[in-house]
């Protein structure tokens, strides 16, 4: 157990409609990653966020949003939903900047129908 | 661009054999690297990291991996495979200050 919390586990939705991804850090963790696992594109890293504020932007497109709460935790906002969409979203956490281990979710499995 | 390059999708290997699985990045500066496992249905785990000094990093569960900036590699090695060690092993780099880049993965199968 990695420490990091992740809800839903799975989450079924239709095209075209939204869905909000929950992570909440390791206790103590500044720093959160949301990551997007699917068969076609690997591991994309989409966003990045330290105490609160965005740090860094990967592949994430617009459909998508996030944010960090003042209690550290995070949600990842998917609208606008496409079968493509379908995939494993992991959530990451670390104490600080690039030297400090991150430390992985269990991830929510999203299928768009 | 900043790139890792994991060669192999795949790697059958038999329980006890020796194992090294190849990553390849492209980065400008010094990179930090990374070498993580992902169990089926698990998130990712952490098996050694490498950021300055010693180009032979020891990690968890017997591994190690060795930085060539030469070859801008840093491969993964086990001298022993355990049937346990079936996973799927993902090498990344460190990209600027908070960006991180993984590889497509490698899939390791262990034979009984």
């Amino acid at each position: 157990d990695s420490g990091v919390t992740q809800t839903p586990k799975h989450l079924i939705t239709a095209t075209g409609q939204r869905v909000t991804l929950r992570c909440s850090p390791r206790s103590g963790d500044l720093s959160v990653y949301w990551y997007q696992q699917s068969l076609d594109q690997g591991l994309q890293f989409l966003i990045q966020y330290y105490n609160g504020e965005e740090r860094a932007k990967g592949n994430i497109l617009e459909r998508f949003s996030a944010q960090q709460f003042p209690d550290l935790h995070s949600e990842l906002n998917l609208s606008s939903l496409e079968l493509g969409d379908s995939a494993l979203y992991f959530c990451a956490s670390s104490v600080g900047t690039l030297g400090n281990e991150q430390f992985f979710g269990p991830g929510t499995r999203l299928t768009v129908l | 661009a900043q790139s890792v390059t994991q060669p192999d999708i795949h790697i059958t290997v038999s329980e006890g054999a020796s194992l090294e699985l190849r990553c390849n990045y492209s980065y400008g500066a010094t990179p930090y690297l990374f070498w993580y496992v992902q169990s089926p249905g698990q998130g990712l785990q952490l098996l050694l990291k490498y950021f300055s000094g010693d180009t032979l990093v020891q990690g968890i569960k017997g591994f190690e991996a060795e930085f060539k900036r030469s070859q801008s590699s840093f491969n993964l090695r086990k001298p022993s495979v355990h049937w346990s060690d079936a996973a799927e092993y993902f090498c990344a780099v460190g990209a600027g200050t908070y960006k991180y880049i993984f590889g497509t993965g490698t899939r390791l199968k262990v034979l009984a």
